[in-house]
């Protein structure tokens, strides 16, 4: 079955720019993730989605940031005003609905979208 | 809040050799524990979780680690490594109860050699 998917793979933008980040989950997943992965750094968690609600964006690091699932399935994370500084890998994860084990469940994820601010 | 340290960020080795690959955390509340692989180019694999029950986890292409609430580790091993190993491994944990935020430590670079 289809794994985890991000469009687009690489993007290369200028500063002050605007961007949108395409994540779609594995079909059934309620559970959405986005994640931020600096180079040679481990992946900083950014939000998280519970069907259509973000249920926790306290990692997004600023107003420029701010994402969205509308539907309950799709994800576009949205970036204003460009900085050098937002270069990075954009990692996205989905799960099932952490049940009663709370965090058993298995995050799925992405190949990742590569910004580049120049 | 909790915390993950992950002592080497490089490990080269042999083929063929042992390795382990060091993961401290930190936590005031009880939490799951991750070991994830990720490959170049590629998105990241879990390789095996700790839950509860038994100390030692083995997961997937011949990893396994071991919990060690006292020391709070969760050490990664493998008896014999292959090229294929080379890649990067990430320790992450979450708190129990509630949903799957992880908290990642900083990677250790496997570099398996002839």
């Amino acid at each position: 079955g289809a794994g985890v998917s991000q469009t687009p793979s690489n993007k290369v933008t200028e500063k002050g720019k605007y961007v949108e980040l395409r994540c779609d989950p594995i079909s059934g997943h309620t559970a959405l993730y986005w994640y931020r992965q600096s180079l040679g750094q481990g992946p900083e968690f950014l939000i998280y989605f519970q069907g259509t609600g973000a249920a926790d964006d306290s990692g997004l690091p600023n107003d420029r940031f701010f994402a969205v699932r509308p539907e309950g399935s799709v994800s576009t994370l949205k970036i204003q005003r460009t900085e050098r500084g937002d270069s990075a890998v954009y990692l996205c994860a989905s799960s099932l609905t952490p049940g009663l084990a709370g965090g058993g469940n298995e995050q799925f994820f992405g190949p990742g979208t590569r910004l580049t601010v120049l | 809040a909790q915390s993950v340290t992950q002592l080497d960020s490089q490990v080269p080795v042999f083929e063929e050799a042992p390795v382990e690959l060091r993961c401290n955390y930190s936590s005031s509340v009880s939490v799951y524990l991750f070991w994830y692989v990720q490959y170049p180019n590629q998105g990241l694999q879990l390789l095996l979780k700790y839950l509860s029950g038994s100390t030692l986890v083995k997961g997937i292409n011949g990893f396994e680690a071991e919990f060690n609430k006292s020391q709070t580790s969760f050490h990664l091993r493998k008896p014999s490594v292959h090229i294929s190993d080379t890649a990067e491994y990430f320790c992450a944990v979450t708190r129990t109860g509630g949903y799957n935020k992880l908290i990642f430590g900083a990677g250790t670079r496997l570099a398996v050699h002839p």
